[in-house]
């Protein structure tokens, strides 16, 4: 059973539209952390999230912390095939310098 | 050039052979883990190491052993591979600094036991 459970596993949409990602725990976590793997590569961090309730964005990428600190979403807006990839949470339990990470959602946009 | 840095990217080999993955690092970071990467399962901790006299394991460190020859190098053995073993292999560095613990990533190996 892994700490951290995203959903969906796979999305596949249409080059404009809008896309949910979300990253679900009933541990609570001191920051999380989204990052983004495409083909061939290592994982590159997107956002780090530390306070509950917290919103960041990132041009058409709105990142959210949940006000228990449990659980987080990944949100584009209009999505373009260059943001095809593998989108991984990764959370810090408090007192643990070490992260633990989701399965991973894999996004297809098509053009 | 690469901050972190995997050898080799590719291996095969046969079960029962020992394996060695080295990585090595720029960043000047303290901190190096080994994660595996299976379809489904997401990215999975083997080992890390906080700095060069640090062992330590992590979630799935069966099977595995590692040696942190230096600041900037950290080498993951299979001592007798076995066809589970077949993943995908990360390297990371950290530097626990702001908010957070970032951690960068190489390129990764992928593995295969026959």
């Amino acid at each position: 059973t892994q700490l951290l459970e995203q959903s969906p596993q796979f999305l596949s949409i249409q080059e404009g539209e809008n896309l949910t990602v979300y990253c679900n725990s009933s541990s609570v976590f001191s920051s999380l952390q989204w990052y983004r793997q495409e083909p061939g590569e290592g994982p590159v961090l997107l956002v780090t999230v530390v306070t509950g309730g917290e919103v960041k964005k990132l041009k058409r990428l709105t990142f959210q912390f949940g006000d228990a600190r449990k659980d987080s979403s990944l949100h584009i807006t209009a999505a373009q095939p260059g943001d095809t990839g593998l989108y991984l949470c990764a959370g810090a339990l408090s007192n643990d310098y070490k992260l633990s990470f989701g399965a991973g959602t894999t996004v297809t946009v098509r053009a | 050039d690469a901050d972190v840095t995997q050898t080799p990217r590719n291996r095969i080999t046969k079960t029962g052979k020992r394996i060695m993955l080295e990585c090595s690092q720029t960043k000047g970071h303290d901190r190096m883990y080994w994660y595996r990467q299976d379809p489904g399962l997401g990215l999975r901790l083997i080992y890390y190491s906080f700095d060069v006299k640090d062992i330590n394991k992590g979630e799935i460190s069966d099977g595995y052993s590692v040696s942190r020859q230096a600041q900037a190098k950290f080498s993951l053995s299979l001592e007798s591979a076995i066809p589970n073993q077949t993943a995908l292999y990360f390297c990371a560095t950290s530097d626990l600094a702001g908010e957070g613990d970032t951690q960068y990533f190489g390129p990764g190996t992928r593995l295969t036991v026959l």
